[in-house]
């Protein structure tokens, strides 16, 4: 039961935006998007995360559109080391504990 | 600050035999995770504990059992090895702070079933 829906992959050229997008048409409104990456084969690693109002940290933006059925996360200037397999998840509240549920992922290759 | 800590990193198995992950966090979060990566795959929970004391069954808990040991430590238990839990297998802890909750994950335990 797939919550998210992501491209497999995609390509952006070093020093351009990248521009990730995700589908949760099923998100429920209390429900918290997440993004992670994952680099070569080690641990994923938090990026960004919001519920109804866009986020900006320092590694990325994360855009939410206004049904939150879908969200695009944008890596504002990509270098070589953003090469990485980027997960949209969304966390589902429970009674004993939060889930977490990740898709799977879409590969971005940055080009020189 | 180690952060997530999983032992070991590698380790072969035959068919039938027994062996515990090991996961420690000194971060002290409350909630402990653990989940399987299969090869194109994203992570799929095994099981996961909200505090200590307590442990819940994630999407994929069959073969798997789990002891949350004290607030640091969450084991992974395989009591009869196949070869289908061969994955790679990685442990989060996070932290909850009004209702956002952040997942700090470990380096991950590759396992082999022959």
């Amino acid at each position: 039961d797939a919550k998210t829906t992501q491209p497999t992959s995609m390509d952006c050229a070093e020093g351009r935006a990248a521009n990730l997008p995700c589908n949760h048409s099923t998100i429920s409104g209390n429900e918290y998007v997440y993004w992670y990456r994952q680099i070569h084969s080690q641990g994923p690693q938090y990026i960004i995360h919001g519920l109804k109002n866009n986020e900006t940290n320092e590694m990325a933006s994360l855009i939410i559109t206004e049904d939150r059925k879908s969200s695009t996360l944008i890596l504002p200037h990509a270098t070589l080391r953003d090469t990485a397999v980027y997960y949209c998840i969304v966390r589902v509240l429970a009674f004993s504990g939060n889930q977490f549920y990740f898709g799977t992922g879409t590969s971005l290759t940055v080009i020189p | 600050n180690a952060g997530v800590t999983q032992t070991p990193k590698f380790q072969v198995l035959k068919t039938g035999q027994s062996m515990t992950l090991q996961c420690a966090q000194d971060m002290n979060h409350n909630s402990m995770y653990w989940y399987r990566q299969d090869p194109g795959m994203g992570l799929r929970l095994i099981y996961y504990s909200a505090s200590e004391g307590t442990t819940d069954k994630g999407e994929v808990p069959n073969g798997y059992n789990v002891s949350r040991l004290n607030k640091r430590e969450f084991s992974l238990r395989l009591e009869s090895a196949a070869p289908s839990q061969t994955s790679v297998y990685f442990c989060a802890s996070s932290e909850t702070l009004d209702e956002e909750e952040t997942q700090y994950f470990g380096p991950g335990t590759r396992l082999l079933v022959l």
